[in-house]
């Protein structure tokens, strides 16, 4: 079946460590995105690559890293700079067109720094 | 600022009725809206979408409006179901700058039996 796959489900980590999230998709997208959730809030964009090799910041980027490697690869590091870590993190990906597209989301990642 | 608006936090409809989802822009250069639907621990999942050379689409029992001079849309749900229950994000882009979508707050309906 073709998705997009995010791992581990729960996460925990210590304060002052940094952490990495998988994300893998096989539906042959050019672009992956990944998202934070906060309560009460919309999906915010970290950052997102349209192609392998490149990416972009988004609206929120401070504190984490991305590759991107491989075109069905898009992991995320949480560094030890991001101030408030605790969220949920959603990986997205789409193809590319004109119109934009829908992106097709993982099921998350829940991450808890103490 | 908050460039995609979902005023509503939550809304309460009663199973067989309409349910009827707002969400309000700023920015006059999006031209392709989506609607998703998230249950909770899972990742968004997409329901409908509309470009802005539309003022209307319809998928089953969704349906999606868009007034382009308010900077407005709505989804309708109907008949509204209890499986419908779920947060609903509207999202919103500019077609000709790439893939990125700008999201809003969510709503949270709850469809009661």
């Amino acid at each position: 079946d073709g998705g997009i796959t995010q791992s581990p489900k729960y996460l925990f980590r210590k304060e002052g460590q940094n952490v990495t999230l998988s994300c893998e998709q096989n539906l042959n997208h050019d672009a992956m995105y990944w998202y934070r959730q906060d309560p009460g809030q919309g999906l915010r964009l970290i950052y997102y690559s349209q192609i392998v090799n490149d990416f972009q910041k988004g609206d929120i980027a401070e504190g984490y890293s991305v590759s991107r490697e491989k075109k069905e690869s898009f992991p995320l590091t949480v560094t030890s700079a991001q101030k408030n870590p605790t969220a949920f993190y959603l990986c997205a990906s789409s193809t590319i067109r004109d119109p934009a597209y829908e992106q097709y989301f993982g099921p998350g990642t829940r991450l808890t720094v103490t | 600022d908050q460039q995609v608006k979902q005023n509503s936090p939550s809304l309460s409809v009663q199973e067989g009725r309409i349910s009827i989802l707002n969400c309000d822009y700023t920015n006059s250069m999006f031209d392709y809206f989506l609607w998703y639907k998230k249950y909770p621990a899972e990742g968004p999942t997409f329901l409908i979408s509309i470009s802005s050379i539309k003022d209307k689409n319809e998928d089953g029992r969704f349906t999606v409006f868009l007034n382009k001079s308010a900077k407005h849309l709505s989804l309708h749900i109907v008949p509204s179901q209890p499986g419908d229950s779920a947060v609903y994000f509207c999202a919103a882009s500019v077609s000709n700058y790439g893939q990125n979508f700008v999201f809003g707050p969510g709503t949270r309906l709850s469809v009661l039996p």
